[in-house]
């Protein structure tokens, strides 16, 4: 959607190895969100963010962490990552009484 | 704990007939109530939310949802579906707008 970006796209990455996932909004909004989806899952919250350097855990947050250093990016980080963190992942801006939701990052975990 | 229950994984539908999707929620007082669409491969896009007054709320694509406080449930209608309609459909609610839990989803397949 436009004012959103995920990258990137897809990954494949190798057991054990970090990861950073970057979204990206060009519209100075406040709350940022990340998500995972999984079949049988629907979308389960991750992180997400209410200023710069202001983040807070959401239920399925073990294994992540996050950063926001700028108001624009909103970083998710696998620090060692696992073939339970297989996912297809979600970020999303709060923008006006709704979520606005990225293109998604397909990652691989091998 | 606030739950989201999408009862229906998979829906099958002719073209031209009536779709219903089912959600209902778990919650101490009325959430914020949303319907969202994605489609194969693609993101998540909003169809209609729900925060307060009118039970019978009108979303974009032909879509509607009532709210029924009696039934904790807020459930998606569409008259006639499109071959276009055919996507996976997540209900989410929560308290305010800061924190969404999202429900399972349900997959529809539109038949010609």
């Amino acid at each position: 959607d436009a004012g959103i970006t995920q990258s990137p796209r897809h990954k494949v990455t190798e057991t054990g190895t970090p990861v950073t996932l970057r979204c990206h909004q060009t519209e100075n909004h406040r709350y940022m969100y990340w998500y995972r989806q999984d079949p049988g899952h629907g979308l389960r919250l991750i992180h997400y963010s209410y200023g710069v350097k202001d983040t807070d855990k959401g239920e399925v947050s073990d294994g992540y962490s996050v950063s926001r250093s700028k108001t624009e990016d909103f970083l998710l980080t696998l620090e060692s990552a696992t073939s339970s963190q297989t996912s297809v992942y979600f970020c999303a801006i709060l923008r006006g009484y709704g979520y606005t939701f990225g293109s998604g990052t397909r990652l691989t975990v091998v | 704990a606030q739950s989201v229950t999408q009862p229906d994984i998979h829906i099958t539908v002719s073209e031209g007939a009536s779709l219903e999707l089912r959600c209902n929620y778990s919650y101490g007082a009325t959430p914020y109530l949303f319907w969202y669409v994605q489609s194969p491969g693609q993101g998540l896009q909003l169809l209609l939310k729900y925060f307060s007054g009118d039970t019978l709320v009108q979303g974009i694509k032909g879509f509607e949802a009532e709210f029924k406080r009696s039934q904790s449930s807020f459930n998606l209608r569409k008259p006639s579906v499109h071959w276009s309609d055919a996507a996976e459909y997540f209900c989410a609610v929560g308290f305010g707008l800061y924190k969404l839990s999202f429900g399972a989803g349900t997959t529809v397949t539109v038949r010609a």
